[in-house]
């Protein structure tokens, strides 16, 4: 059974340092990893979508890895801000479109 | 745009009673989901549906039920509402289940069930 785990739970960082967000899961079948970002009381939206046969995907200040061979993504995210305050998950999808969630990393960012 | 909308947003109702969440997409997705979140647990799938008439069971179906009758709307149906199912319900669509497919969510229903 796919298992998908996020660390830190929780991150406070001041402004303008450069953070990485770790997620790691245990089955390497998997057919892309998603990174969404969840504001309090909000819905989930996506920043990266890395498909399986990619090391990386760049938006902006952030960048995400995949190694799928160690079952692990980072979200690296440069010059933080205090609008990047938020829950950040990761997803791994399996086959028939189905997303195994970590329970994800809030991050605060203080200006 | 094309969107993804839930209602209501928010739900407050009695141990037993039956309650449907609405789920409508405008994007012609074939491929719908729901997925509850809570504290510790993350977001777990409840169902989810690939087409009109298709409907399969996800990792925590146990007491929901969903119908699929065209292909922007996917209701989920709590038979006999429980203490347990105290939540954040989220509604979701993809257009492919390819690996470069995205899943966009909906804004979410919190219910509550006292």
């Amino acid at each position: 059974k796919q298992e998908v785990t996020q660390i830190p739970a929780a991150l406070s960082v001041p402004e303008g340092e450069n953070l990485v967000l770790n997620c790691s899961f245990t089955d390497s079948a998997i057919y892309n990893l998603q990174w969404f970002r969840q504001d309090p009381g909000k819905g989930l939206t996506s920043l990266l979508l890395i498909q399986s046969s990619q090391r990386e995907q760049t938006s902006g200040r952030l960048n995400a890895s995949l190694d799928k061979s160690s079952g692990r993504s980072t979200l690296y995210i440069a010059a933080s801000q205090p609008g990047d305050s938020a829950t950040y998950l990761c997803a791994v999808k399996n086959q028939g479109g189905k997303l195994i969630f970590g329970q994800g990393t809030e991050l605060s960012v203080k200006p | 745009d094309a969107e993804i909308t839930q209602s209501p947003r928010h739900k407050i109702t009695e141990t037993g009673r039956q309650v449907t969440l609405a789920c409508h997409q405008t994007w012609n997705h074939n491929n719908m989901f729901w997925y509850r979140q809570d504290l510790g647990h993350g977001l777990r799938l409840i169902h989810y549906s690939y087409g009109v008439q298709d409907t399969n069971k996800g990792e925590v179906s146990d007491g929901y039920s969903v119908s699929r009758s065209n292909t922007e709307d996917l209701p989920l149906t709590l038979e006999s509402a429980a203490s347990s199912q105290t939540s954040v319900y989220f509604c979701a669509s993809s257009e492919g289940l390819a690996d470069y497919y995205e899943q966009y969510f909906g804004p979410g229903t919190r219910l509550t069930v006292t």
